[in-house]
């Protein structure tokens, strides 16, 4: 079985400012990565997914994550966030072979602020 | 290309009724996905077809769950007897079964309050 931890439930941030939202993953077979973002009263988007190759992954609106196997974290980050980007992310993983079927992790709210 | 649509959207019901979502995935999408999310909680997976056959139903299912996708298309989730504690959102999403794509197509939801 998986698990994941996004050990910060809000982060508050001024536009403009640099982002790290963090994620780990506990599993005891590799895992396919994910990182979603969730607008009031809305599905999830898919921002970006590790499955192979290079461990920094790029994403849609500027994130990007890294994959560190060692650490067991994936921790998504935007160089500088916009009033755009508030909402709530959340981390999965998947293992594969497991039907695709994602563990999610309690999320992230992410406030940006003037 | 719609993409996964999910009615109705909000629907607030007394306990002890009964409730039936739809979901239309991606038509051509094989795999649908149901999952749920509660206040402050990530999603939860709840069971996912693959064409019309249910693969897997996590434990979280109880009896009073069931879902279907009768010729593989739509899928309804019903629960029975609800009670407080099924309050949530229930989404939908749909997916290609290709070992190379995980690219999961998620509904907007049903808001589900049972008083």
């Amino acid at each position: 079985a998986q698990s994941v931890t996004q050990l910060d439930s809000q982060v508050p941030v001024f536009e403009e400012a640099p982002v790290e939202l963090r994620c780990n993953y506990s599993s005891s077979v590799s895992v396919y990565l994910f990182w979603y973002v969730q607008y009031p009263n809305q599905g999830l988007q898919l921002l970006l997914k590790y499955l192979s190759g290079s461990t920094l992954v790029k994403g849609i609106n500027g994130f990007e994550a890294e994959f560190n196997k060692s650490q067991t974290s994936f921790h998504l980050r935007k160089p500088s966030v916009h009033i755009s980007d508030t909402a709530e992310y959340f981390c999965a993983v998947s293992a594969p072979g497991g039907g695709n079927k994602l563990t999610f992790g309690t999320g992230t709210q992410l406030k940006v602020e003037l | 290309d719609t993409g996964v649509s999910q009615n109705p959207r909000h629907k607030i019901t007394k306990r002890g009724q009964n409730v039936t979502f739809r979901c239309d995935p991606i038509s051509e999408h094989n795999r649908l996905y149901w999952y749920r999310q509660t206040l402050g909680q990530g999603p939860e997976f709840l069971t996912y077809f693959q064409n019309e056959a249910q693969l897997e139903k996590s434990r979280l299912l109880s009896d009073r769950f069931s879902a279907e996708r009768p010729k593989g298309s739509f899928s309804t989730l019903e629960i029975q007897r609800t009670e407080q504690g099924d309050s949530a959102m229930y989404l939908c999403a749909s997916s290609l079964a290709i070992a190379a794509d995980y690219g999961y197509t998620f509904g907007s939801g049903t808001r589900l309050t049972v008083v």
